[in-house]
């Protein structure tokens, strides 16, 4: 079954606990990325990776980092979490061309950072 | 920077339709998207519309497009409880190669009543 894949789906954690969200495709997309959503403000793109060993900065980037070693592997980390850090977190992968690509979501990560 | 608007709660009552709108600021937009988001779960691609198009019909599901006035809306014929989720506008330029981001409305949160 073609999916994404992200871990934890729920966690909770204290400031300054460096954590690590993982996100897995099986579908051998080349473009993953990472948003975050909030009440009222939709999804925001943290950050985003065109293909193994190549990413760059989103929307929102401040506080996190992320590698992409393998294509079917892209985890999220956040070195230092602060309470602002604090919302649902999706991965999302799609195949690199194509007109008109649909992006496969992950079940989401429910972050809680005290 | 672009920005995606939505409403944020709409509440219909069992049988009747159901209009979700969305305006767009991008005119560039080449592509635009309605997801579905249940409670827990990632995002589902509902359907989409491309910009030189001015209606699509899936089923129950009618997306219109206004590419004059930027403004794409959703219509759920026939509502059901099961149709009670987030819905999620969303918009692409199709013609960058840097960046397969596309850009989210908050969120619609349709609430289907007996």
């Amino acid at each position: 079954e073609a999916q994404v894949t992200q871990n934890p789906r729920y966690l909770i954690t204290v400031t300054g606990k460096k954590l690590t969200v993982t996100c897995s495709q099986n579908m051998n997309h080349e473009y993953m990325s990472w948003y975050r959503q909030d009440p009222g403000l939709g999804l925001r793109q943290i950050y985003y990776s065109m293909n193994v060993e190549v990413t760059d900065k989103g929307d929102v980037p401040e506080g996190y980092k992320v590698s992409r070693k393998e294509k079917r592997n892209f985890p999220l980390i956040l070195e230092s979490p602060s309470p602002n850090q604090t919302s649902l977190y999706f991965c999302a992968s799609s195949p690199e061309t194509g007109l008109n690509t649909e992006a496969f979501f992950g079940q989401g990560t429910r972050l809680t950072v005290v | 920077g672009e920005d995606v608007e939505q409403s944020l709660f709409l509440s219909v009552r069992e049988g009747d339709s159901s209009v979700i709108n969305c305006t767009y600021t991008d005119s560039s937009s080449t592509y635009l998207y309605w997801y579905k988001q249940e409670p827990g779960a990632g995002l589902q691609l509902l359907t989409y519309i491309f910009s030189n198009m001015d209606m699509k019909q899936d089923q129950r599901l009618t997306v219109l497009l206004n590419k004059k006035d930027k403004h794409l809306s959703l219509r759920i014929a026939d509502t059901q409880t099961g149709d009670s989720a987030i819905y999620f506008c969303a918009e692409k330029e199709g013609h960058t190669l840097s960046n397969n981001d596309m850009r989210f409305g908050a969120g619609t949160r349709l609430t289907v009543k007996p």
